[in-house]
């Protein structure tokens, strides 16, 4: 069964930093472009970052490019994102979401989802 | 930006009724749209890709259709787990959503 469980959400500080991880299981995560998906309290749905099976294709929205890292280490079948800066703005359930494989050259649609963890910035 | 304008806000229907939601792109976006549905506390879950076609799984009572700016989702007869949000997302340009259209029990 393929899965995808999100972790290291929690309250920080404005201006703090934290580092949020998804474990993947049911697939080997090297196949799939990955990505990080956010809604913030009574908000919608808000894509967030995307990276390449290898890597090479790194994108950010930009509410949050120069402040948020994505990265991957397939060996492990997990996803990361590092986020520095955090604003109030920042508070939101974060989603690691897989691209829907063989139909899109580059962006797609998101075929399986974590339940998301939540990330609050206030001091 | 491509903006995603979903309606109704809420639609507010009982089990075995049809209901049908709106979601209309700032410009074209071809077919490239897909519809999730989210139970709170739950993973979105895909229904809908492309404007028509359904995802692995999905029941036939959801079906899609439209192009350019244009879309609907229906869900032919509301069974009790279909009241839920639900949302529209276009690939053309970045990948953005609509801010959601709620399904509750009238």
């Amino acid at each position: 069964e393929v899965q995808v469980v999100e972790s290291g959400g929690g309250l920080v500080k404005p201006g703090g930093s934290l580092r949020l991880s998804c474990a993947a299981s049911g697939f080997s995560l090297s196949n799939y472009r990955m990505n990080w998906v956010r809604q913030a309290p009574g908000k919608g749905l808000e894509w967030v970052s995307s990276i390449s099976s290898a890597s090479d294709y790194i994108y950010y929205a930009d509410s949050v490019k120069g402040r948020f890292t994505i990265s991957r280490d397939n060996a492990k079948n997990s996803l990361y994102l590092h986020m520095n800066s955090l604003r109030a703005e920042d508070t939101a359930i974060y989603y690691c979401a897989r691209d829907l494989p063989g139909l899109c050259a580059t962006d797609c649609y998101f075929d399986y989802w974590g339940q998301g963890t939540l990330v609050t910035v206030s001091s | 930006e491509i903006v995603l304008t979903q309606s109704p806000a809420t639609l507010s229907l009982s089990p075995g009724e049809r209901a049908t939601l709106s979601c209309r792109a700032s410009q074209t976006i071809s077919s490239y749209l897909a519809w999730y549905q989210h139970r709170p506390g739950q993973a979105p879950r895909l229904l809908i890709y492309d404007a028509s076609n359904r995802a692995t799984g999905i029941p036939a009572r959801f079906s899609g259709s439209g192009s350019g700016t244009d879309f609907t989702l229906t869900i032919s007869s509301l069974e009790p787990e279909d009241f839920a949000v639900y949302y529209c997302q276009q690939r053309t340009h970045w990948r953005t959503f609509g801010q959601g259209t709620k399904v509750e029990v009238k």
